[in-house]
């Protein structure tokens, strides 16, 4: 069946540093994927997303490729800021469905 | 424009008792999904309803089930609650039914179901 596997957190950064979070999926066919942030005490809302092989999804200095060779969707920020400590779910959804199948999450903790 | 709603924003009740939450969608979405996330993990799809058709339904008991109104608005109700309902039920919506990646969803801020 179709499923997201994250890397576990939390993930611990210091301010300014280079920020991958791994995410690969199992699919048939070609899912859409999509990267969602939780802050604390809020609900979740969508950061990038991608529809096709290849396409770099982008929002707020974060970016992810859609990589099918490796069925992966690996998020990436450059320079990471104290505020974006939250919760990142990768989620898929396949056109056939209508269901998002979403990975565990992965807890980002930034330090000063 | 508002964002999706949800209400109680948190609720307590017993086992064996019922539950009604509930959902308004963004203005002119159609689509309402229903998610369930436990503590710790990433949410679970309970259902989707549009155009007031359910139009998926995840692995959840017969306790779990909803609707959809004419205003596009959505209840979901638990009968018999069990320990294991204690969670974060969030509601999304979207302009249509969410079929590949040009329909995303839009949650609302959920509401937390403690079960004593």
């Amino acid at each position: 069946g179709n499923s997201v596997t994250q890397m576990e957190g939390p993930v611990t950064l210091s301010e300014e540093a280079f920020l991958t979070i791994n995410c690969t999926y199992t699919a048939t066919g070609y899912p859409s994927l999509f990267w969602y942030v939780q802050y604390p005490g809020e609900g979740l809302q969508l950061l990038l997303k991608a529809t096709k092989a290849d396409d770099k999804g982008s929002n707020k200095g974060f970016e992810a490729t859609y990589r099918k060779e490796t069925t992966s969707f690996h998020l990436e920020k450059g320079s990471v800021q104290v505020s974006d400590s939250a919760v990142y779910f990768c989620a898929l959804i396949k056109d056939s469905n209508y269901q998002l199948i979403w990975g565990a999450g992965t807890k980002l903790i930034i330090k000063p | 424009d508002a964002g999706v709603t949800q209400s109680p924003t948190h609720l307590i009740k017993t086992r064996g008792q019922q539950v009604t939450l509930r959902c308004s969608p963004i203005s002119g979405h159609k689509s309402v999904s229903w998610y369930q996330q436990v503590l710790g993990q990433g949410p679970q799809f309970i259902f989707q309803y549009y155009e007031k058709e359910e139009r998926g339904r995840g692995n959840f008991p017969d306790r779990f089930s909803a609707r959809q109104f004419p205003n596009y608005s959505s209840e979901l109700n638990v009968n018999a609650l069990l320990l294991g309902d204690s969670a974060l039920y969030l509601c999304a919506s979207s302009q249509r039914v969410a079929a590949g990646g040009n329909q995303p969803q839009h949650f609302g801020d959920g509401t937390r179901l403690s079960i004593l």
